[in-house]
């Protein structure tokens, strides 16, 4: 199985500051065939099922804010807020589906400082 | 837009079986994408169960193969996991999601419903 890290388990930032969440993949995510990372980002607000943010590693779902954007490539991920609104309080959570099981990383909270 | 609903009892008792469906809307549960259940422990995190493709070829996490099942029903446009042998360990809200565009990665979820193991 791939084992997927996030750093770290819970952040607080400043209204409007940047927030960077980590997540590294026991072994690379990145598929020679097509140069694409299978590694997304999701989103999870209380009581609510995830939301899928960014795919591809870097590829922001639609109706995403453009303030949410994700990089890196082969076993190191990055997803930056780059200007933190109150409405992004939640757990984050990063997902590789390059092979099965499809794991996830153990999440990071995110809160308001 | 495609709407996913669980469906199933919220009490199994220990060494029982859980059995919940999705029921899928604003879309056929016949085309190419993969289905999939994922599960959340109270307060923890998630963790992905496995997933069916229209054709019904299956892929289940290793930790937990021998005890699932998932299964689709093209005649009522839903699909469903069995899981036997139910201990207090899978006690979790337990989601059904699809994937965005036949690629893995998950656009579409359900609600989620919480199963609970207990005698």
């Amino acid at each position: 199985d791939i084992v997927m890290t996030q750093s770290p388990d819970s952040l607080a930032v400043s209204l409007g500051e940047r927030a960077t969440i980590n997540c590294k993949s026991s072994q690379s995510v990145l598929y020679s065939s097509n140069n694409l990372n299978y590694l997304a980002w999701y989103q999870q607000k209380p009581g609510r099922p995830p939301k899928l943010l960014i795919y591809w590693a870097s590829t922001r779902e639609s109706g995403v804010p453009d303030r949410f954007s994700g990089s890196g490539s082969g076993t190191d991920f990055t997803l930056t807020i780059s200007s933190l609104q109150a409405e992004d309080v939640a757990v984050y959570y990063c997902q590789q589906y390059y092979s099965t099981p499809r794991t996830f990383g153990q999440g990071t909270k995110l809160e308001i400082k | 837009q495609v709407q996913l609903q669980e469906s199933g009892p919220g009490l199994v008792k220990p060494s029982g079986t859980l059995s919940l469906t999705c029921a899928v809307s604003g879309g056929s549960i016949s085309s190419s994408y993969w289905w999939t259940w994922v599960r959340q422990p109270p307060g923890k995190g998630l963790e992905w169960i496995g997933e069916i493709y229209h054709s019904g070829f299956t892929n289940y996490n290793p930790s937990l193969k021998s005890r699932i099942t998932i299964s689709v029903d093209k005649s009522k446009n839903q699909f469903s996991l069995k899981l036997s042998s139910v201990t207090a360990a899978d006690t979790a809200v337990y989601y059904c999601a699809r994937d965005a565009s036949g690629t893995y990665f998950l656009g579409y979820w359900g609600q989620g419903t919480l199963v609970t193991v207990s005698s």
